[in-house]
């Protein structure tokens, strides 16, 4: 695609509910990342993927969290059992290889837990 | 002690001027800086890479000192359309771009 992909643009839920949050990186792009976005804070790195392999997943925050990219595409971010400190801005980023390349960013999914 | 601190703004400037953002960094060992411009509500975008022996694209120079460990951004002859939130990012250290991001510099340009 033209850019980074990201679906839901919003979505809304209920404590103690799952979420999964896709994200389609622009296509040829190996590396894929996760970052989340409270409001008036830069993006915190969640974790990331070369190809399909999760290499960094040091900023889970907790075991609610994991993400797959099991053919080296699209990834998905799953929160089980939301909690209300969950609610924020969840952004994609890709780039072309592993090494410090440029990040393109999605449009984020916003997500409130209610 | 936050990784990379900024100074919150806003900076409240009239059209034409210049305005400087400044960063500290924490791990010495960072190799790789870069100024992200996020719109609001928008996705963070790379505005332009730090050198060490200074950059400059176009009205915007960035300057990084490793021994004060400290990122510096200046724009000249501000515009209406530079309004944005200004992100100081670090790479740590890891071979791919893990990138820590500054809370961001807010910019608010008025006619």
């Amino acid at each position: 695609g033209a850019g980074v992909s990201q679906s839901p643009r919003y979505k809304v839920t209920k404590r103690g509910q799952d979420v999964a949050l896709r994200c389609d990186p622009i296509s040829g792009h190996v590396s894929l990342y996760w970052y989340r976005q409270a409001l008036g804070q830069g993006p915190e790195f969640l974790t990331y993927f070369n190809y399909e392999a999760q290499q960094d997943k040091s900023g889970l925050p907790n075991d609610r969290f994991s993400a797959e990219r099991p053919e080296g595409s699209i990834s998905t971010l799953t929160i089980q059992r939301t909690e209300q400190r969950d609610s924020a801005m969840y952004r994609c980023a890709s780039s072309l290889g592993g090494g410090n390349e440029k990040l393109f960013f999605g449009s984020g999914t916003q997500l409130s837990v209610l | 002690r936050k990784e990379v601190e900024q100074d919150p703004g806003p900076f409240n400037v009239p059209e034409g001027a210049t305005v400087a953002f400044n960063c500290t960094y924490s791990n010495s060992a960072s190799q790789s800086f870069f100024w992200y411009r996020q719109d609001c509500r928008k996705e963070p975008k790379l505005l332009m890479s730090v050198y060490s022996s200074g950059n400059e694209d176009g009205r915007f120079t960035a300057q990084l000192n490793r021994a004060s460990q400290y990122i510096s951004l200046l724009i000249r002859d501000s515009k209406l359309s530079d309004s944005a939130t200004y992100l100081c990012v670090v790479n740590r250290p890891g071979g791919y771009n893990k990138l820590i991001f500054g809370a961001g510099t807010r910019l608010a340009v008025h006619p």
